[in-house]
């Protein structure tokens, strides 16, 4: 069964703790992101990769870390440095990376989420 | 800068009402507008990507249209599961997509 698994699907966190936030994809897609959802402000994009061992800050990288070690996986960990961490997280994938045309078959798809809530 | 608004925030319609959903853009080279719908506490499903002025799509309810500045999603006799939020994303090549805030659509029977 092709696609993008998250887990876990919901996460609580102690102020002052760093957590790592899974996202996993078999579609062999190039390209990965993360991006928070709050109410009312859309998605915001946090990191993305479009190629194993790179990636590149999004727009609200701060507080945040990442690493691309494998095609199929994407960890995003929220460290205590993130000052409002909670919100729900959602990991996407794209099959283009850096290479090629992007065309017909470039269909961004999303995971089903993470609920991170700070206690 | 590539932007995406749409409108309106917010629709509540009645079951059998027909409507659109407005995507305006703002982009340096289309190659692709990407229409998503997502219900609360779920990923973005995909629904539709529309490539040229003038091309439409369809499936079930919906159809999105295209022209150089803007897309619409109408919907036909809306049913209470039609009710969710509908994202419209742009994208210019190989950057991320860029979303609009999304339209949050209430159907009532």
């Amino acid at each position: 069964d092709g696609g993008i698994t998250q887990s876990p699907k919901y996460l609580f966190r102690k102020e002052g703790q760093n957590v790592t936030l899974s996202c996993e994809q078999n579609l062999n897609h190039d390209a990965m992101y993360w991006y928070r959802q709050d109410p009312g402000q859309g998605l915001r994009l946090i990191y993305y990769s479009q190629i194993v061992n790179d990636f590149q800050k999004g727009d609200i990288a701060e507080g945040y870390s990442v690493s691309r070690e494998k095609k199929e996986s994407f960890p995003l960990t929220v460290t205590s440095a993130q000052k409002n961490p909670t919100a729900f997280y959602l990991c996407a994938s794209r099959r283009k990376g850096l290479a090629g045309d992007w065309g017909p078959t470039d269909t961004q798809y999303f995971g089903p989420g993470t609920r991170l809530t700070v206690l | 800068e590539d932007q995406v608004t749409q409108s309106p925030e917010a629709l509540r319609l009645q079951e059998g009402e027909s409507s659109s959903l407005n995507c305006s853009y703002t982009v340096s080279g289309l190659r692709g507008l990407f229409w998503y719908r997502q219900d609360p506490g779920k990923g973005p499903e995909f629904l539709f990507t529309l490539y040229s002025a003038g091309e439409e799509k369809e499936k079930e309810r919906l159809k999105a249209t295209l022209t150089k500045k803007e897309s619409f999603l109408h919907i036909t006799a809306p049913k209470p599961e039609d009710s969710a939020t509908y994202l419209c994303a742009v994208s210019s090549g190989n950057t991320p997509l860029v979303f609009g805030k999304g339209t949050r659509l209430s159907v009532i029977a």
